[in-house]
């Protein structure tokens, strides 16, 4: 099964700032897709972002956009001009091309400074 | 109203009872799924349904059983619960497409107390 890691359980920004999320994966496969979603104190969950790993171009979806570096398995998220409303459990998650499982990292809790 | 749709919202119950946890769908996904998310471990599947006719087992099935009785409605049971399965519990459902990019869509969510 392929893992993910998440190494940041928690990460702090200030309001209107820049923030990085960090998430490596262990695959052997060529073709996959990942993902971002975002957890808020609702519980909800709530997709962010997705890239396949066919495309070079990093995707981008408003204030959020990704690093996809697929020599080095890393795929982090870049939240620009942090907001209140940001505040939430993260989540990167993997899907092979074929494959029938999502597989999840550990999740990382971002907390926004006034 | 919610395309993914979990009952009960909460539940707090006690060791060894019998604990039904209920997911149906307006999305027409044929994918279902069961996770479970605890503080640290992230989300775990336990159960999985390409349609009906189709269960599979996840990472974590020992301890849960589910029914698929319909493309709309998937259940999970707990037979005889126990306090390590107290957690949030999630259904997904996802698309059946030849890209395999189709997310998963999420119910909020069952949080699941066992005392």
């Amino acid at each position: 099964a392929q893992t993910v890691t998440q190494s940041q359980p928690e990460m702090s920004v200030q309001e209107a700032e820049t923030v990085t999320l960090s998430c490596t994966y262990d695959t052997s496969e060529s073709d996959y897709y990942l993902f971002w979603y975002k957890q808020p104190p609702s519980r909800q969950m709530i997709l962010v972002i997705r890239q396949e790993a066919y495309k070079q171009q990093n995707a981008t979806e408003n204030r959020f956009s990704v690093n996809f570096q697929k020599a080095a398995k890393s795929f982090s998220l870049k939240i620009s001009d942090s907001q209140l409303g940001d505040a939430a459990m993260y989540f990167c998650a993997y899907r092979s091309y074929t494959g029938n499982q999502f597989y999840f990292g550990t999740g990382t809790s971002l907390t926004v400074i006034p | 109203d919610a395309d993914v749709t979990q009952t009960p919202r909460n539940r707090i119950t006690k060791t060894g009872k019998r604990i039904m946890l209920e997911c149906s769908q307006t999305k027409g996904h044929d994918r279902m799924y069961w996770y479970r998310q605890d503080p640290g471990l992230g989300l775990r599947l336990i159960y999985y349904s390409f349609d009906v006719k189709d269960i599979n087992k996840g990472e974590i099935s020992d301890g849960y059983s589910v029914s698929r009785q319909a493309q709309a409605k998937f259940s999970l049971s707990l037979e005889s619960a126990i306090p390590n399965q107290t957690a949030l519990y999630f259904c997904a459902t996802s698309e059946t497409s030849q890209w395999g990019n189709q997310p998963q869509h999420f119910g909020d969510g069952t949080r699941l107390s066992i005392l």
